[in-house]
C-alpha cells in the first residue's frame, strides 16, 4: 500500500481481555516500530523489528505485551489481561531500516479503550 | 524526563503570523526530526536535520539545530488555519547503542486562528 495501515482503528474491550492490533508497513520497509501515545503526550517507544526479529523490545512495559512479525512484513501487537491503564493510541511506524537516519512513517493508529 | 522537550506547550496565533517552536534534548544525536499530528492520530514526518547541518528549509518550514546547546527550533512562516496541529521533535533514543527508536517530546499544540 501507499502508507502504513493499522487495524482496527478503534478497539473497545473489557478489563482482563486479550487484544491484537495489526500493522501493515510500507512495502519494502524492513524496520517496523510500535509506539504508544497517551492523551496530551508524545509517542512512547514499545518495540522495534528489523526484519522478522525484535531488535529492541526495551519499551514493552511488562510481559503482558508481546509483538510478532513472522514474515518480516505485517506485525501484530498482542496485549494479554488488559488493564484500564493500557488505554491509549497505539501507533505503528516503518522505515527503510538503513544505517543512519531513520525517518519513520506512521500509521493512523489504533485507539484502544479498556473499560 | 523525555529526551526532547518542546516549548511552548501551547501556542495560539493569527493566520499569516509566524509560529516558532523550540525543542531541547539531552544526549548525542546524529539527526533530529520534526513531526506533525492532527487530532491525536497519524504523525506526519515534516523534516529531518542532520547533526552537521545548522539550518534546513522545506516550503514554509525552517528548522535550525544547535548541537552545542542541544536545541532545535521549527519556524512556520505565514501560518494558515490548516497548520493547526501538535508538533513534536524526535531524536534517536540512544546513539551509543545504535538503538533505532525515537524519543519524542510532549509536543507543542499550535492553534492558528483564521
Amino acid at each position: 500500500g501507499a502508507g502504513v495501515s493499522q487495524t482496527p482503528s478503534n478497539k473497545v474491550t473489557e478489563k482482563g481481555k486479550y487484544v491484537e492490533l495489526r500493522c501493515d508497513p510500507i512495502s519494502g520497509h524492513t524496520a517496523l516500530y510500535w509506539y504508544r501515545q497517551s492523551l496530551g503526550q508524545g509517542p512512547e517507544f514499545l518495540i522495534y523489528f528489523q526484519g522478522t526479529g525484535a531488535a529492541d523490545d526495551s519499551g514493552l512495559p511488562n510481559d503482558r505485551f508481546f509483538a510478532v512479525r513472522p514474515e518480516g512484513s505485517v506485525s501484530t501487537l498482542k496485549i494479554q489481561r488488559t488493564e484500564r491503564g493500557d488505554s491509549a493510541v497505539y501507533l505503528c511506524a516503518s522505515s527503510l531500516g538503513r544505517q543512519g537516519y531513520n525517518e519513520q512513517f506512521f500509521g493512523p493508529g489504533t485507539r484502544l479503550t479498556v473499560l | 524526563s523525555q529526551q526532547g522537550e518542546e516549548d511552548p506547550q501551547a501556542l495560539s496565533i493569527q493566520e499569516g503570523e509566524n509560529a516558532t517552536m523550540n525543542c531541547s534534548y539531552k544526549t548525542s544525536i546524529n539527526n533530529l526530526q520534526w513531526y506533525r499530528q492532527n487530532s491525536g492520530r497519524g504523525l506526519v514526518h515534516l523534516i529531518l536535520i542532520r547533526s552537521n547541518e545548522r539550518e534546513k528549509h522545506s516550503g514554509r518550514l525552517r528548522v535550525t539545530l544547535d548541537t552545542s546547546k542541544k536545541s532545535s527550533s521549527l519556524l512556520i512562516t505565514a501560518s494558515r488555519a490548516a497548520d493547526t496541529a501538535s508538533y513534536f521533535c524526535a531524536t534517536p533514543t540512544n546513539m551509543d547503542t545504535g538503538r533505532r527508536a525515537l524519543t519524542f517530546g510532549s509536543g507543542t499544540r499550535l492553534q492558528v486562528q483564521p
